[in-house]
């Protein structure tokens, strides 16, 4: 069964600082590779999203980077704020109905 | 425009009991989804309607869970009989054909715990 492997489990930073959150997938039949944001109470919803043959996508404060030849990506969030506070997902898209296949998510906490 | 709607949000039943949920997509959405998301992991998805068909049931459970999705709008889930391991959050998505994950929008989900 394909598989998306993230970390770390938790993540405490200052706000205004960087936050970094790692996935890693196993094999290369995926599509896309999005992350979701879920707050409390609430569904995933999806944040920024990246191609196979894209090394890099910034969107505001968020930066997916990716490196295809060690199958890994990463989200960057700039100038952290605790409103960003949530939990957050990596995801890789694959098939003809474009499944999603979602990591085990990462609680990120910025504190003032 | 209305978002995704589940019922109920809650639900607390002893193992061996049979529950059912409720979705109702946004409107003009052809594809809906069932995820399930167990505590600390990201949600599974147990099965996908395109309208009326079923296109992809291969994580669910069949001797215990079904779904169905009448006129390809409404769906519900049904676990029956429940057992501890079902304790989860039952996350019901849509998308509109043909544009699947990018258009996908999520429900609050129903958290369900099995006692």
């Amino acid at each position: 069964q394909q598989q998306v492997k993230q970390s770390p489990q938790s993540l405490i930073v200052q706000k205004g600082g960087i936050s970094i959150i790692n996935c890693a997938y196993e094999n290369t039949a995926f599509d896309y590779f999005p992350w979701y944001q879920q707050f409390p109470g609430k569904g995933p919803a999806l944040l920024i999203a990246i191609r196979p043959d894209v090394s890099e996508k910034k969107e505001g404060r968020f930066t997916i980077s990716f490196n295809k030849s060690a199958k890994q990506f990463s989200l960057h969030i700039m100038d952290s704020q605790p409103g960003d506070s949530a939990t957050y997902f990596c995801a890789a898209v694959s098939g003809g109905y474009q499944k999603v296949t979602f990591g085990t998510g990462t609680k990120l906490q910025v504190i003032p | 425009e209305a978002g995704v709607a589940q019922s109920p949000r809650y639900k607390i039943i002893e193992k061996r009991q049979s529950v059912a949920f409720w979705c109702n997509p946004i409107s003009g959405h052809a594809t809906l989804y069932w995820y399930q998301q167990i505590l600390g992991q990201g949600p599974k998805l147990l099965i996908q309607f395109q309208n009326n068909g079923v296109v992809d049931d291969s994580q669910l459970p069949k001797d215990r869970f079904s779904a169905e999705r009448l006129k390809g709008v409404d769906s519900t889930l049904k676990i029956q009989p429940a057992k501890l391991e079902d304790s989860a959050v039952y996350l019901c998505a849509s998308s509109l054909a043909g544009a699947t994950w990018e258009t996908q929008y999520f429900g609050p989900g129903t958290r369900l715990l099995v006692l």
